[in-house]
């Protein structure tokens, strides 16, 4: 079984609302979810980590259902730079609370 | 900060040698991690450090691969003998103790093994 499931691409136009959801059936109930963003020959960068609920910061929000099984990432108006890989990253249960990345989606902005 | 600082960005070797990546974290964070990327594995952790000491290396491929972290600002990653499935961008992330969650990652080192 996957450990966590991302769509592994999304297209877009610059000022559209994009959402990018993250499933994680066995996530351990204490820990943070979390999402990174990465560009091209760079590391994974932090963007927002939440627990529960809705969390927004200058850059994106993170919602989290009750039941903490997936969390959407969603990123208002893009433009072309935010173009690149976006990862979420959570504990695993099954694997001692592990932190594990998914596998990541890649997001095109186009003009 | 500098931020994370590895070292070399880039390494091309042959089949058979050792190779060593070296990582200096930001300092004051006292948790490490070294990283594989792949297109076919993805982000994979093969290591972890909290006060420099070892504490997952469930990740760690095979006896061919060793890391150390002698002190609080400095980690080696060594791979011998290598061989071209070993190829990848490596990459060292460090954190403050408990939040693990919030690593902050260097630039990589993308090995190409010949």
């Amino acid at each position: 079984l996957a450990k966590t499931t991302q769509p592994i691409s999304m297209d877009s136009y610059e000022g559209q609302e994009v959402n990018i959801t993250c499933s994680h059936n066995n996530i351990a109930t204490n820990d943070y979810i979390t999402w990174y963003q990465q560009f091209p020959s760079q590391g994974p960068r932090f963007i927002i980590q939440g627990y529960k609920t809705k969390v927004t910061n200058e850059v994106a929000s993170l919602f989290i259902p009750a039941d903490r099984k997936s969390s959407t990432l969603s990123l208002p108006r893009v433009s072309l730079s935010d173009t690149a890989v976006y990862y979420c990253l959570v504990a695993i249960l099954e694997y001692g609370n592990k932190l594990v990345f998914g596998a990541g989606t890649i997001l095109r902005v186009k003009s | 900060d500098a931020g994370v600082i590895q070292s070399p960005r880039h390494e091309v070797t042959e089949m058979g040698q050792e190779v060593t990546l070296r990582c200096k974290p930001i300092s004051g964070h006292n948790s490490l991690f070294w990283y594989r990327q792949t297109m076919m594995r993805g982000l994979e952790l093969l290591i972890y450090f909290n006060n420099n000491v070892p504490i997952d290396d469930s990740g760690m491929p095979e006896d061919r691969f060793s890391a150390k972290m002698p002190n609080a600002s400095f980690s080696t990653l060594k791979i011998q003998p290598s061989e071209p499935r070993d190829s990848a961008v490596y990459f060292c992330a460090s954190s403050l103790s408990g939040k693990e969650n919030e690593q902050f990652f260097g630039p990589g080192t993308r090995l190409t093994v010949l």
